[in-house]
Parts: structure tokens; sequence; C-alpha cells
């Protein structure tokens, strides 16, 4: 019930593509579902979140697509660029957003190509 | 403002030999997490700290591990003994309380137990 489950593993796209990662979750208590970013050597960094009761956020060339019923979400990166290249966490915390445990899915390395 | 600082940087043990950790958060944040990110996984959290109180250790491998936080500023992760297993990047993060602006992670400290 604590599972975070994300795929895929790792995604190869080409300069100006689209790349999409899913993510599925199965405690309905989830209440915040944020994405973050890892270049190698460093932390995790937000990148952008979201909350169940909209279904989608846009900022810039990243939108979260969010389905409660089906209990997944998903990030887009539109116009891929080879400096979007890094791995991708989706998470899910319950209660307070920012004092509440993080639970990370396994991670998707990207890898967008010139 | 300045990120949340982490040292040492990389750190080689042998098993059964001890190690600590050492962040610094940044400055006014309450909440105060040491993740486990073991090779190809999402971060998993350790320990929870609000304040120099302990929130959350449900994951926190006692028999080995321990963690302080003094006067509710920086914080230690200790490891005794190691076991190969424990080879990670162990990350600590801060935040804000009642704020949505999500974690800030250090780097890390990449430790590898032979």
């Amino acid at each position: 019930q604590q599972q975070v489950k994300q795929s895929p593993q790792s995604l190869i796209v080409q300069k100006g593509g689209i790349s999409i990662i899913n993510c599925a979750y199965e405690n309905t208590a989830f209440d915040y579902f944020p994405w973050y970013q890892q270049f190698p050597g460093k932390g995790p960094a937000l990148l952008i979140a979201i909350r169940p009761d909209v279904s989608e956020k846009k900022e810039g060339r990243f939108t979260i697509s969010f389905n409660k019923s089906a209990k997944q979400f998903s990030l887009h990166i539109m116009d891929s660029q080879p400096g979007d290249s890094a791995t991708y966490f989706c998470a899910a915390s319950k209660g307070s957003s920012n004092t509440g445990k993080l639970i990370f899915g396994q991670g998707t390395t990207l890898q967008v190509k010139p | 403002e300045a990120g949340v600082a982490q040292s040492p940087r990389y750190k080689i043990i042998e098993k059964r030999q001890s190690v600590a950790f050492w962040c610094n958060p940044i400055s006014g944040h309450a909440t105060l997490y040491w993740y486990q990110q073991i090779l190809g996984q999402g971060p998993k959290l350790l320990i929870q700290f609000q304040n120099n109180g302990v929130v959350d250790d449900s994951q926190l491998p006692k028999d080995r591990f321990s963690a302080e936080r003094l006067k509710g500023v920086d914080s230690t992760l200790k490891i005794q003994p190691a076991k190969l297993e424990d080879s990670a990047v162990y990350l600590c993060a801060s935040s804000w309380v009642g704020r949505e602006h999500g974690y800030t992670f250090g780097s890390g400290t990449r430790l590898t137990v032979v």
C-alpha cells in the first residue's frame, strides 16, 4: 500500500520529442504527488507537483496528468532537450505536503539524443 | 539562499567499521530528513526530524543506525557497524513547515562498504 510504481526504467527520446513517464500508487490517502529530477552526483530537485483535486498541471515544458480513479499520474516533457537528460522520480505523500514522508518510485533514466 | 550542505562527499570503509555523515540544512528549515538511495533505486526515508524531535524513524535499522539533530539545526547520521548492503548515497533534505516548496536535498554522501 505504500508503494509507488514507476515505468519505464529507462527512456531514450530524440531532441524535440515528448518524454512520458508513468507512475501508479495504491494508497488512496496520498494527497501530494511531486516529480523530482536528479542529475549525476546531485540530490533530487523538485520539478513539479500536483494535488488530486486537479487533473493536470503545466509548468513550461513539463506537465503532470493525474487520474484519481485509476490511481495513476504521469509526467510529460514536451520538446525534450539534451539538458533534460537525467533521472526522474515520481513520489507520493500524505498529510502536509512538505513535512510528510515522501515515497519515491524506482526512477526513470531519460536520455535525450541531439 | 545557501543549499543543504553535506559532508563528506565520498567515504570508503571496510565492513564492521563505523562511519558518520553530517548535514547542515537551510537556515530556518524546521524539518530535516535523511534518505538512503541505493544505486538504481529511489530514495527511501530513514528518519525525519521536526526541530530536534524525531517524527518518523520507522525504517531506520536501529541496531546499527543512529541519528541526532543538535539544537534543531545540524544533524549527524551514524552507522556502526557497517554492512556491505549499506553501500548507498545518503541524502539529507530539509523543508519549511507550512509552505509548498517541497524538500531541498543536499548532494549526498556516497558510501562504499568493502
